[in-house]
């Protein structure tokens, strides 16, 4: 079973501050997405990353994928309230059709 | 393009009664996910269709529950009878190939 932990489970920080979150595996996959999920709504797809070792940049939000393709992290820079949510992070099954999910970290920005 | 739709997005229902959660996937996914949301455990896929046909109903909880996905835009997730250990919120996903999923608003589902 492919499994992904991410960490902390609660952030909670002053806006302008900097964090970073991170989805780690024991287990290699393809890709890795993450999914920011507001209060009341469902996830909303962010980024896929794909190639070992890529770094995408979304904004403020950056994303990075292991050289070995089994963690990811997501850094936020100059936290605003906005960024308040829900962060997933999902992986495809090896030889599935579904996905396995962490089990989130909630962050919460103060202004 | 509308995304993927869900309906209702609130139920509220009584111990006992059968409760039926609708989806309209994004046209042109071939792939339908049925997952439920609770604090307590997070994100569980129920159940997920490829070009409508089951394929790993494995995280239905129980006889209970039951889906359907009659044709490519159209899938239900049906609870019958409900229990209050049911209430959570229910997401419908769906997927083109094997990309990413995108996912509906969500139906909050209170049993009383």
């Amino acid at each position: 079973t492919q499994l992904l932990e991410q960490s902390p489970q609660f952030l909670s920080i002053q806006e302008g501050e900097n964090l970073t979150v991170y989805c780690n595996s024991s287990s290699v996959f393809s890709s890795l997405q993450w999914y920011r999920q507001e209060p009341g709504e469902g996830p909303v797809l962010l980024v896929t990353v794909v190639t070992g070792g890529e770094v995408k940049k979304l904004k403020r939000l950056t994303f990075q994928f292991g050289d070995a393709r089994k963690d990811s992290s997501l850094h936020i820079t100059a936290a605003q309230p906005g960024d308040t949510g829900l962060y997933l992070c999902a992986g495809p099954n090896t030889n599935a059709g579904k996905s396995t999910f962490g089990d989130g970290t909630t962050l919460t920005v103060k202004p | 393009d509308a995304g993927v739709i869900q309906s209702p997005r609130h139920e509220v229902t009584e111990m006992g009664q059968e409760v039926t959660l609708r989806c309209k996937p994004i046209s042109g996914h071939n792939s339908l996910f049925w997952y439920r949301q609770t604090m307590m455990r997070g994100l569980e896929l129920l159940i997920y269709f490829n070009n409508n046909v089951p394929i790993d109903d494995s995280g239905m909880p129980e006889d209970r529950f039951s889906a359907k996905m009659p044709n490519a835009s159209f899938s239900t997730l049906k609870i019958q009878p409900s229990e209050p250990r049911d209430s959570a919120v229910y997401f419908c996903a769906s997927r083109p190939g094997a990309g990413e999923q995108y996912f509906g608003p969500g139906t909050r589902l209170t049993v009383t």
